[in-house]
């Protein structure tokens, strides 16, 4: 049983369209996080949730929104995809946000 | 300022050989968390290891161990007897002041 998921695993998409990306923990963890993951594979950490309140906002374009409907679940919607959004975004949650945190497989978004 | 500096960009070895990843961290924080993170070819993250800065005892785990000294803030990573399957890109990682700070990672090459 998969303790963090993320769909879709890979997304291809043209410039200028809106997706989103799900994520789902299964660990009854409080806090969820989004990050990015260039080309280099340098970590970024996007956005932070705990009991569905946003508490990391880094700075991100605004076309990036998450979306915490209840603690299992933080998705993230991309407006107008530019063709520097692609990257691998990785979903991770923790019990705290100290704590250790566990990653979903992440997902490839590549911007045609 | 926090800050992880993984000052090893890439690692080549030839398997059976012992190769030590460092990892040296700031923080004015007095408590604070250190994470090792694994990244194989396949590009999940994986969980290795998380220390808190009031335990500096040596940590073992089969062929892995690690040295976490705060003298020269370092908590380096050591590989005895390298395995082709060691082959990813390791992250080091401090969790300080509620959130948490990537190194930019090590690859680590193991030949046959």
């Amino acid at each position: 049983d998969t303790a963090v998921s993320q769909t879709p695993k890979y997304l291809v998409t043209q410039m200028g369209n809106d997706k989103s990306i799900k994520c789902e923990q299964n660990l009854g963890h409080d806090t969820m996080y989004w990050y990015k993951q260039d080309s280099k594979k340098f970590l970024k950490i996007m956005f932070s949730y705990n009991n569905k309140e946003l508490i990391i906002n880094e700075t991100v374009p605004n076309r990036f929104s998450p979306k915490s409907p209840d603690k299992a679940h933080l998705n993230l919607h991309i407006n107008s995809l530019e063709l520097g959004d692609s990257a691998v975004y990785f979903c991770a949650s923790s019990q705290e946000i100290s704590e250790t945190q566990y990653f979903g497989p992440g997902t490839r978004l590549l911007v045609l | 300022a926090q800050k992880v500096t993984q000052a090893q960009t890439e690692i080549s070895v030839v398997e059976k050989e012992d190769v030590t990843l460092d990892c040296v961290y700031e923080t004015r924080d007095t408590t604070y968390y250190l994470f090792w993170y694994k990244q194989p070819p396949s590009g999940e993250l994986v969980f290795l290891i998380r220390r808190n800065s009031f335990d500096e005892q040596n940590e073992i785990s089969g062929r892995y161990s690690w040295n976490f000294q705060k003298s020269t803030s370092s908590f380096n990573f050591t590989i005895t007897a390298s395995q082709v399957v060691d082959s990813a890109v390791y992250f080091c990682a401090l969790n300080s002041n509620y959130q948490l700070i990537w190194g930019a990672g090590t690859k680590l090459i193991i030949k046959p």
